[in-house]
């Protein structure tokens, strides 16, 4: 199985701070990689597709870039609705396997 | 809109069975594969099996082998999972889910297996 570590596990930060957040695959998975976030209560939304590409409605400051093995999202400015947990999903070779997630705090 | 709503959660006993449905609307759904995920409470998600567009191929991992199965009715636009010999570690929300990539997802339905 491909295992994805997602790190930091939590992350805290301020309004207006930019912040990555990294996961790294066990073995290579081209760019079959998305970007979720979730909040409490709620079931994730997808950020980012195939790496880089921004879902429709999803605001500019969320960016993905990385390849193969090494992966990252950044938020470019947080802001407060930013706060939440966010996930990496692999979807390359089965089973398919997340992250272990991030969970981003108002500092 | 894709809408995708699950049911059929609810208290099972250990070695219980229990079916999940989720109905789909909004898109083309024998063009998708489908996928089930879940989530422990207050644990991340975990991905646990997944459905060709014609129900022919279907993978699970690793820990529902054996006990669960995945199943799809495209002339109603419905998923399943067929959920036997539950564990208390099964205990989670499940969420239904668009594709292989998982463009969509569902508001999830909580299983809770306990005596």
């Amino acid at each position: 199985d491909i295992q994805m570590t997602q790190s930091p596990s939590s992350l805290s930060a301020s309004v207006g701070d930019r912040v990555t957040i990294t996961c790294r695959a066990s073995q290579g998975i081209r760019n079959d990689l998305g970007w979720y976030q979730q909040k409490p209560g709620t079931a994730p939304k997808r950020l980012i597709a195939a790496a880089s590409s921004l879902q429709s409605g999803v605001p500019s400051r969320f960016s993905g870039s990385g390849s193969g093995t090494e992966f990252t999202l950044t938020i470019s400015s947080l802001q407060p609705e930013d706060f939440a947990t966010y996930y990496c999903l692999q979807h390359n070779n089965y089973p398919f396997t997340f992250g272990q997630g991030t969970r981003l705090e108002i500092k | 809109e894709v809408q995708l709503v699950e049911s059929g959660g609810g208290l099972v006993q250990p070695r219980g069975s229990l079916r999940l449905s989720c109905a789909a609307s909004g898109f083309t759904f024998s063009d998708y594969r489908m996928t089930w995920v879940r989530q422990a409470p207050g644990k991340g998600l975990e991905w646990v099996a997944i459905i060709s567009e014609d129900g022919s191929q279907k993978t699970y991992v690793d820990s529902v082998k054996g006990r669960f199965t995945i199943s799809r009715d495209n002339a109603e636009n419905s998923l399943f999972l067929q959920m036997n010999t539950l564990r208390v570690d099964d205990t989670a929300v499940y969420y239904c889910a668009r594709g292989a990539a998982i463009a969509d997802w569902g508001q999830g339905t909580l299983l809770t297996v306990s005596s």
